[in-house]
């Protein structure tokens, strides 16, 4: 089944402690890209990348670190967790390398920095 | 830079009754996409729309993209209990999505 994988789904951390949040797509897709969602700001870009080892801002970077090694993965790290880094987290992949195709979400990741 | 704005921000209504969010960018757009997402779920896309005044339909649901490409639209007709969740629309040329509708549709 094609899908975006996304792990864990729900995570409970303490401010600074470092976290990994995975993403895994089986669609063999160029483009990945995460974001976060907060009420009343809709989706906002984190990070993306158009193929492996090419990573680039989103609007929000800030507190964020990616990696895109292979092209099936592309995780998103937080060095040092703060309170404003809780939101719901979404993978997205898409065809093309300039993610102007369809977006294929993964189920999202719900953190909470304490 | 790049904004996009959707009105209303929430809307209930009664099942049966129309609905309609609006989709409104600081620059006029490449192409548009529509994504809705069910309570507690993920994006799920719906539509692109890629030609200036072009309207498609599914089923229900009709999606128009404006004249100067600068704003969109999605009407659903006689809603149903199943159209709840939240709609997004999404500028492609920065992957920029609006702040979403949240429909909430009462038996």
């Amino acid at each position: 089944e094609a899908q975006v994988t996304q792990n864990p789904r729900y995570l409970i951390t303490v401010t600074g402690k470092k976290l990994t949040v995975t993403c895994s797509q089986n669609m063999n897709h160029e483009y990945m890209s995460w974001y976060r969602q907060d009420p009343g700001l809709g989706l906002r870009q984190i990070y993306y990348s158009m193929n492996v080892e090419v990573t680039d801002k989103g609007d929000v970077p800030e507190g964020y670190k990616v990696s895109r090694k292979e092209k099936r993965n592309f995780p998103l790290i937080l060095e040092s967790p703060s309170p404003n880094q809780t939101s719901l987290y979404f993978c997205a992949s898409s065809f093309g390398d300039r993610g102007t195709d369809t977006q294929y979400f993964g189920p999202g990741t719900r953190l909470t920095v304490l | 830079g790049q904004q996009v704005m959707q009105i209303p921000q929430y809307q209930h209504v009664q099942e049966g009754e129309d609905f309609t969010t609006y989709c409104n960018s600081s620059t006029t757009l490449s192409n548009i996409q529509w994504y809705k997402q069910r309570p507690g779920g993920h994006p799920v896309f719906l539509i692109q729309l890629v030609k200036s005044g072009e309207v498609k339909k599914q089923k229900r649901l009709t999606f128009q993209f404006g004249e100067a490409k600068k704003n969109s639209s999605l009407h659903i007709t006689a809603t149903q209990t199943t159209d709840v969740g939240t709609y997004f629309c999404a500028g492609t040329d920065k992957l920029i999505f609006g702040t979403g509708t949240r429909l909430q549709v009462f038996p």
